[in-house]
């Protein structure tokens, strides 16, 4: 079956770039969604579609792909910020959707 | 805006069944796709089951095949899951989801607050 592979934790410090990777196999060919889940929350979709932000999403929230690893990058980190980060695609050959099993942004 | 809540979220013994509902206030939700997803205590995402928005394609994660069925009433804008032969490691937070769109692949745009299902004895 199809996996995603993340950092269990990533951290950085206010004003600072964060990079969150995202590893499966070709996921470059499949559509990848990140979400952001604050403690006792539910998710909000933050990334659809490898690089597209919803509406209401800073734009120092931004998405890409190459390969086998997608990435989700947060520009000038804020303390608002610190979260878990969990990406998602779409697996046609099972008919089921994987999620990667979720970064935590600590933001120092 | 589309708002989504879940109920039907309570302590069940191992082996039994539970119904979650999931309703949306505000548009309908009945020309997108939607999702369950569930969450262990302190643990990631867990997709359990997808419906397309005619309803006809139902998909399911291995784990609950067979024991979890979803539907949805276009009626009453409403979404179901018919939980049976309920174990222990379905005990989680469980989400409803409405997808951006009708397909199965589009990311999940909306989610509810989710209702908490207990499996113990």
């Amino acid at each position: 079956s199809y996996v995603l592979t993340q950092p269990p934790s990533v951290s950085v410090a206010p004003g600072k770039t964060a990079r969150i990777t995202c590893g499966g196999n070709n996921i470059g060919s499949k559509s990848v969604h990140w979400y952001q889940q604050k403690p006792g929350q539910a998710p909000v979709l933050v990334i659809h579609y490898d690089t597209n932000r919803p509406s209401g999403i800073p734009e120092r929230f931004s998405g890409s792909t190459s390969g086998n690893t997608a990435t989700l990058t947060i520009s000038r980190v804020e303390v608002g910020d610190e979260a878990d980060y969990s990406c998602q695609v779409w697996d046609s050959t099972s008919d089921h959707v994987i999620f990667g099993g979720g970064t935590k942004l600590t933001v120092l | 805006e589309v708002q989504l809540v879940e109920s039907g979220g309570d302590l069940v013994q191992p082996g039994g069944s539970l119904r979650l509902s999931c309703s949306a206030s505000g548009p309908t939700f009945s020309g997108y796709s939607m999702h369950w997803v569930r969450q262990a205590p302190g643990k990631g995402l867990q997709w359990v089951s997808y419906i397309s928005s005619s309803g006809t394609d139902i998909y399911y994660a291995d784990s609950v095949k067979g024991r979890f069925t979803m539907s949805r009433d276009k009626a009453k804008n409403s979404l179901s899951l018919q939980m049976n032969s309920l174990r222990v490691e379905d005990t989680a937070m469980y989400f409803c989801a409405r997808a951006s769109h009708q397909w199965p692949y589009d990311g999940f745009e909306v989610w509810g607050q989710g209702t908490v299902v207990t499996v113990s004895s």
